[in-house]
């Protein structure tokens, strides 16, 4: 079966602009994470789903940041006004089991988004 | 909090050489260990995980060993190839929802 899938895969912005960003996790899986990635670094959490709630977003760096999961599959992670310091590649990630497992978390290829 | 360190890189080898990558982490409770890979051009994948002390993950060749009493996770290949060449991630997870930790990426290049 298909893996994770995100788009766009790259994405440029102007400061201020809002931008939306999407993952189709594979199906059937409950969790599903967003992560972000800065040049040179490694992922940080930003928020966890499970289904369609919304279970922590403990890592959202500011209310800019928000995301939904309305039907428990799909997800959308939106930025608003944009910021220089919003570049990075957003990962997606999505695991077949509910919370306090130690399952696999399968990863998307990841938004890039440039920030001018 | 939670936190993984990892060995700076890039690490750059022979091909046929030993191959180890140092992490060692601090969590709260008792977190499952893992070590990812990215390919050049290619997403996050799962090399080999552990989810307890003295467990030992491996794949591809590729071993690591939870070390409760040193708080480590150390990556280890007895001859690497030039297709190892990528980035390495040790990470950790912990609580109910098991989000991972991340380290910062160690870059290995295999050379001929």
């Amino acid at each position: 079966g298909a893996g994770v899938s995100q788009s766009p895969r790259y994405k440029v912005a102007k400061r201020g602009q809002d931008v939306a960003l999407r993952c189709d996790p594979i199906s059937g899986h409950v969790s599903l994470f967003w992560y972000q990635q800065a040049l040179g670094q490694g992922p940080e959490f930003l928020t966890y789903f499970q289904n369609e709630a919304q279970l922590d977003k403990s890592g959202l760096p500011s209310d800019r940041f928000f995301a939904e999961r309305p039907e428990g599959s799909v997800s959308t992670l939106k930025i608003q006004r944009t910021q220089q310091e919003d570049s990075a590649v957003y990962l997606c990630a999505s695991s077949l089991a509910s919370p306090g497992g130690a399952e696999t978390q399968y990863f998307g290829p990841g938004t890039r988004l440039l920030v001018l | 909090g939670n936190s993984v360190t990892q060995m700076e890189g890039p690490v750059t080898l022979s091909e046929e050489a030993f191959l180890t990558i140092n992490c060692t982490y601090t969590a709260t409770g008792y977190p499952s260990l893992f070590w990812y890979v990215q390919y050049p051009g290619e997403g996050l994948q799962l090399l080999l995980k552990a989810t307890k002390a003295d467990d030992k993950g491996s794949n591809k060749g590729f071993e690591a060993t939870y070390r409760k009493e040193t708080t480590s996770f150390h990556l280890e290949k007895g001859s690497v190839q030039v297709s190892d060449s990528a980035v390495y991630f040790c990470a950790l997870g912990t609580g109910t929802a098991s989000k991972l930790t991340f380290g910062t990426g160690t870059r290995l290049q295999v050379t001929l």
